[in-house]
């Protein structure tokens, strides 16, 4: 039983394509995450997610859309795809949002690549 | 502005002990992780450090002196399965977690 699982885990596309990422988590968390990893590995969050509320929205372009129908699930909706979003996307879920103690746990990744 | 430091790469040798160094810079601080994370996988939570001193468990310590902004992550008895990159993130006052880029640990035989 995958505890965060997300789809698809590769994605080749042409730029200018909108492509869509899934994550389910079945941890029972209540806050969800995306994070972006690129070839330098730096794990760069993008959104966060608490109860199906965004709560963190980092400076990403518009063009990524995030949606969260449940708190067990947080897709990711990129139109207009560039180069430069060329990466590793990572779902993460946490028990919660505002506590010292918030341990990650991430799906296996999406690693997208535009050309 | 907020800053996380770690070395690029480590070589270490199998069955030897490696110490692998993190200072964090952060708007007030709410604990420091380290996350393990294998090439091509997703990283893995290792251990929490939010008081000074030392924390053990099995082969793997972390270290934390926060007057210093300093911790490091000890790996005893190395195998070769512990090559992996490892991520040193520092939680800020508003939980937010700031990442460091990761040292990539090489074991050889």
């Amino acid at each position: 039983d995958t505890a965060v699982s997300q789809t698809p885990k590769y994605l080749v596309t042409q730029m200018g394509n909108d492509k869509s990422i899934k994550c389910e988590q079945n941890l029972g968390h209540d806050t969800m995450y995306w994070y972006k990893q690129d070839s330098k590995k730096f794990l760069k969050i993008m959104f966060s997610y608490n109860n199906k509320e965004l709560i963190i929205n980092e400076t990403v372009p518009n063009r990524f859309s995030p949606k969260s129908p449940d708190k067990a699930h947080l897709n990711l909706h990129i139109n207009s795809l560039e180069l430069g979003d060329s990466a590793v996307y990572f779902c993460a879920s946490s028990l919660t949002l505002y506590d010292s103690f918030n341990v990650l746990t991430f799906g296996a990744g999406s690693r997208l690549t535009v050309l | 502005g907020q800053n996380i430091d770690q070395p690029t790469e480590m070589t270490a040798t199998e069955g030897a002990i490696v110490q692998i160094n993190c200072t964090y810079q952060t708007s007030g601080f709410n604990g420091l992780f380290w996350y393990q994370q294998h090439a091509g996988e997703a990283p893995t939570f290792l251990s929490y450090n939010v008081l000074d001193g030392l924390e053990e468990k099995g082969r793997f310590s972390s270290f934390l002196s926060r007057s210093k902004g300093y911790s490091y992550l000890l790996l005893k008895e190395l195998q070769m399965k512990d090559s992996a990159s490892y991520l040193c993130a520092a939680m800020d006052s508003n939980y937010q977690l700031i990442w460091g880029a990761g040292t990539k640990l090489i074991i050889k035989p």
